[in-house]
């Protein structure tokens, strides 16, 4: 049971560059989340999914785009690499809101210069 | 806006033996659950133990238990017996029950553990 994957675990962009990073989950699980960590501090929700086909913002969602075709997959889109969006990615999935026992990816280290 | 802190940014313990790590919140909601997350060099958070605000009695995880002050919105971790594999920075984290923003988890900057031999 691979739980969550994340792709790639590490990427350095320039500055203007695009990216996709994957993630997928095995679980059947409905709810998927982005988190990015920032040096120093705590998780801060980027996008999340209530389902395949629904999306909404989190907390800090500028520069990034998600989509929700299937139940497994929640990639992030970064379309214009910015300095300020490096960071440390997290995806996370869980099987239903209240039963908030969030399982992790491993993360993915993201450097843009 | 809720909001998360960890005032120790580092602690250290001995092999076997007791730490508490601090967390306190701030929040108007009644009805929220509190989180502990681990998360060890492999950078992979993993949940260590949740607490439902509306449940007195504090939550209990084998070596690992809370002590949760509602009214002082205070939310410690109690580190029992502690071992060279508790090493890791500690999250603690809120989300309230209701309200549009109900998926969202507000978590703190964190507390490093080193566990002494």
């Amino acid at each position: 049971n691979a739980g969550v994957t994340q792709t790639p675990k590490f990427r350095i962009l320039k500055i203007g560059q695009s990216m996709t990073l994957q993630c997928a989950q095995d679980m059947n699980h409905n709810y998927m989340y982005w988190y990015r960590q920032d040096p120093g501090m705590g998780l801060k929700l980027i996008y999340y999914s209530v389902g395949a086909g629904i999306t909404d913002k989190g907390e800090v969602p500028n520069g990034y785009n998600v989509s929700r075709s299937t139940t497994e997959d929640f990639p992030l889109r970064l379309e214009l690499a910015a300095p300020s969006q490096t960071s440390v990615y997290f995806c996370a999935s869980s099987y239903g809101q209240l039963n908030e026992k969030l399982f992790f990816g491993s993360g993915t280290q993201l450097s843009v210069l | 806006a809720q909001t998360v802190t960890q005032s120790q940014p580092e602690m250290s313990v001995q092999e076997a033996e007791t730490v508490t790590l601090s967390c306190t919140y701030d929040t108007s909601e009644s009805d929220y659950y509190l989180f502990w997350y681990k998360q060890p060099p492999s950078r992979q958070m993993i949940l260590v133990i949740r607490q439902e605000a509306y449940k007195q009695q504090n939550a209990t995880e084998n070596r690992f238990s809370v002590n949760f002050q509602k009214a002082a919105k205070s939310f410690s971790l109690k580190i029992s017996d502690s071992q060279l594999g508790d090493a890791a920075m500690y999250f603690c984290a809120y989300r309230p029950l209701s309200g549009g923003s109900n998926y969202k988890l507000t978590f703190g900057k964190g507390t490093l553990l080193t566990v002494n031999p």
